[in-house]
């Protein structure tokens, strides 16, 4: 499976929009974008994923670079509830295959 | 439209007894997945199962590791002679179709197992 790189960590202020990035320059043709995150004691919980377009949901935007190796997810206004560790990922067949994510930080 | 379910939510258990996870996928939805979270580690795939046939169990452990879904009723994940590695979070996903990467996985909240 193609590999995706994030930071490790990343702090937002409250109210204030996220960019989290990913960088994937292995993807191919057929790997959809994935991203899940994971609150505190809670199993991962399905976010918002595109193939080539940018994609807009009720949680998050997904941005998607023209040459698909790297994206990007925003959180329109963070609260503290967004706290959380996100994963970006390739998936091209029926498996997940989790990497480390990114821990978001939100101060109060 | 219930997620998700798993029970029991925790699950203890002494070296050498067995131990199973149940998991209800969403209605509609007719794949599950079973993956594994070690205390202070990542999430690992374990097994992926249809109604009645295992379809990829790569991540499995070899030995004493069992998973099913039968026709009717929750899938299973089996853990006999459990030992204190064991203890993990143990999380369930089911998705409504499959076969490339387009379809979302959602998840239940989990089954954690202390092994004492």
């Amino acid at each position: 499976d193609a590999k995706t790189t994030q930071p490790n960590s990343m702090e937002s202020n409250e109210e204030e929009p996220v960019h989290l990035p990913c960088n994937h320059s292995t993807i191919s043709g057929t790997d959809y974008i994935h991203w899940y995150r994971q609150l505190p004691s809670q199993g991962p919980e399905y976010v918002i994923h595109g193939l080539t377009s940018n994609v807009n949901n009720r949680m998050a935007s997904l941005a998607i670079a023209e040459d698909r190796k790297s994206s990007t997810l925003i959180l329109h206004r963070a609260t503290l509830r967004d706290a959380a560790v996100y994963y970006c990922i390739l998936k091209r067949d029926d498996k997940i295959i989790f990497g480390k994510g990114t821990r978001l930080h939100i101060l109060p | 439209n219930a997620g998700v379910m798993q029970n029991p939510r925790h699950l203890v258990r002494r070296r050498g007894q067995e131990a199973r996870l149940r998991c209800s996928p969403m209605k509609g939805h007719s794949h599950v997945y079973w993956y594994r979270q070690l205390p202070e580690e990542g999430l690992k795939f374990m097994v992926y199962l249809q109604k009645e046939n295992i379809i990829d169990e790569s991540g499995m452990p070899k030995e004493r590791f069992s998973a099913e879904f039968p026709k009717e009723g929750p899938s299973i994940l089996r853990i006999q002679q459990v030992v204190r590695g064991d203890s993990a979070a143990y999380f369930c996903a089911s998705s409504i179709m499959t076969g490339t990467g387009s379809f979302e996985q959602y998840f239940g909240p989990g089954t954690r197992l202390t092994v004492t």
